[in-house]
């Protein structure tokens, strides 16, 4: 199975700081149909996931310009440019291009 | 709206069996593969399984195949996970979701296996 690090496991954040989470993955994740299949969510406590980006860094519906994706291969990032106090939770990249699907063990957003 | 509304779960002991249900509403249920995906207390996410459109199709990991069946209704817009053989490490709240990309999220249902 694909196996998704993400670094860090906690990240402390002042209102307003830009932060960039990291997901790496032990193989490509680039599909033979030219997709990527790397996806990002946040679980706010006490909710169910909630999907922010898709295909590496198509932004979800309703989800704020203030996140964003990148990465290609192996490596991607989740920025938040400016965290608001709503952005608190655990983030989650997952990824679909290898069967079984499979998420990274998460990264905590907390204040500072 | 999307909504997905999960029920079923609760308390069962180990080795029994517990059928959880989804139920839909808001877009075309047919047209989309769905998923349950689990969490464990204070744990990350895992992918249980996956049906088809039609129901024909089914995909699970190896941590329950054989064990967990999931399968749908299209003309009750519902969606569906029979449980057997249950372990304490099936501890843990299910989601019903939209196979594609994840996009929606039931609010989820806790099931826990104890004796």
């Amino acid at each position: 199975d694909v196996v998704l690090t993400q670094t860090p496991s906690i990240l402390s954040a002042t209102i307003g700081q830009s932060v960039s989470i990291s997901c790496r993955s032990s193989q490509s994740l680039l599909d033979s149909d030219g997709n990527t299949y790397l996806y990002w969510f946040l679980q706010r406590p006490g909710q169910s996931p909630q999907r922010l980006i898709y295909l590496v860094s198509n932004l979800g519906s309703g989800v704020p310009n203030r996140f964003s994706g990148s990465g290609s291969g192996t490596d991607f990032t989740l920025k938040i440019s400016g965290v608001e106090a709503e952005d608190l939770g655990v983030y989650y990249c997952m990824q679909a291009t290898h069967a079984p699907r499979t998420f990274g063990g998460g990264t905590k957003l907390e204040l500072k | 709206e999307v909504q997905l509304v999960e029920s079923g779960g609760g308390l069962v002991q180990p080795g029994r069996s517990l059928k959880l249900s989804c139920a839909a509403s808001g877009f075309t249920f047919s047209n989309y593969y769905m998923a349950w995906v689990r969490q464990a207390p204070k744990k990350g996410l895992e992918w249980v399984a996956t049906i088809s459109t039609s129901g024909s199709r089914t995909y699970y990991p190896d941590s329950v195949k054989g064990r967990f069946t999931i399968s749908r209704d299209n003309a009750k817009s519902s969606l569906y996970l029979q449980m057997n053989s249950l372990k304490s490490e099936d501890t843990a709240t299910y989601y019903c979701a939209r196979h594609s990309g994840f996009d929606y999220w039931g609010q989820g249902v806790m099931v826990t296996v104890s004796s």
